[in-house]
């Protein structure tokens, strides 16, 4: 069926390094994609998202890009904190939302 | 914002016992929910969508006799494990969909819940 998908399970990086997780997605029908952080214990928290008929999206310190020809997501974070430690999911909509593998960031002081 | 609560926040019961867990939308309307499943170290997987009025819609693989889901009104879905077991133990979280929520430069009309704890001894 249909997935969702991370290249990087793990990510390591120094605090004030910029991060950059990858996501990959296989259903060509998912209009509206999204990005999440969770914290251990507590319920996925919204970072970013994007439509199908963009490719770029920037938020505060957060940049989501979306390659609708290689389906391909990917969410940089600039200038990583510590507290920006979790597990990122990407999510993408067709008629419901599905998640990916997840990506754990851990930031080194 | 739109807040979504779930309660309780961690329950721990007996094998063979029927655990309910409560998901609110507490500042809005919520004709859809959704429940999903998370066990350590993996992803979030969708059990079903819950219609408010209709039956729930279950993923493939997802027992509906085991998992009762109910969404009586606009704001609350409840979803019963039935007769529990060591291997259902998992972090449950629901999330509400307000159509037409979505604002403060998100299109996101998705919102979720903080997520509830069942250990099954």
């Amino acid at each position: 069926g249909e997935s969702v998908g991370l290249h990087l399970p793990t990510l390591s990086v120094q605090e004030g390094d910029n991060s950059i997780i990858n996501c990959a997605y296989s259903n060509s029908a998912s209009d509206y994609f999204i990005w999440y952080k969770q914290e251990s214990g507590k319920g996925p928290q919204f970072i970013i998202d994007i439509r199908s008929n963009m490719d770029k999206r920037q938020g505060q310190r957060v940049t989501v890009l979306l390659n609708k020809t290689v389906k391909h997501l990917s969410l940089q974070i600039a200038a990583t904190q510590p507290g920006d430690s979790a597990v990122y999911f990407c999510a993408e909509m067709a008629h419901d939302m599905r998640f990916g593998a997840g990506t754990r960031l851990t930031v080194k002081p | 914002g739109a807040v979504v609560s779930q309660h309780p926040s961690r329950v721990i019961c007996k094998s063979g016992t029927s655990v309910k867990i409560e998901c609110r939308s507490l500042d809005f309307q919520a004709t859809t929910m959704f429940w999903y499943r998370q066990f350590p170290k993996q992803s979030l997987m969708l059990m079903a969508t819950s219609n408010e009025g209709s039956k729930a819609t279950y993923e493939q693989g997802v027992e509906k006799d085991k998992f009762l889901i109910n969404h009586a009104s606009l704001t609350l879905s409840t979803l019963t494990v039935t007769s529990a077991h060591p291997e259902d133990s998992s972090f449950y979280i629901c999330s509400a969909r307000d159509l037409g929520k979505a604002g403060g430069g998100s299109y996101n009309e998705q919102f979720f819940g903080p997520g509830t704890r069942l250990t099954v001894l």
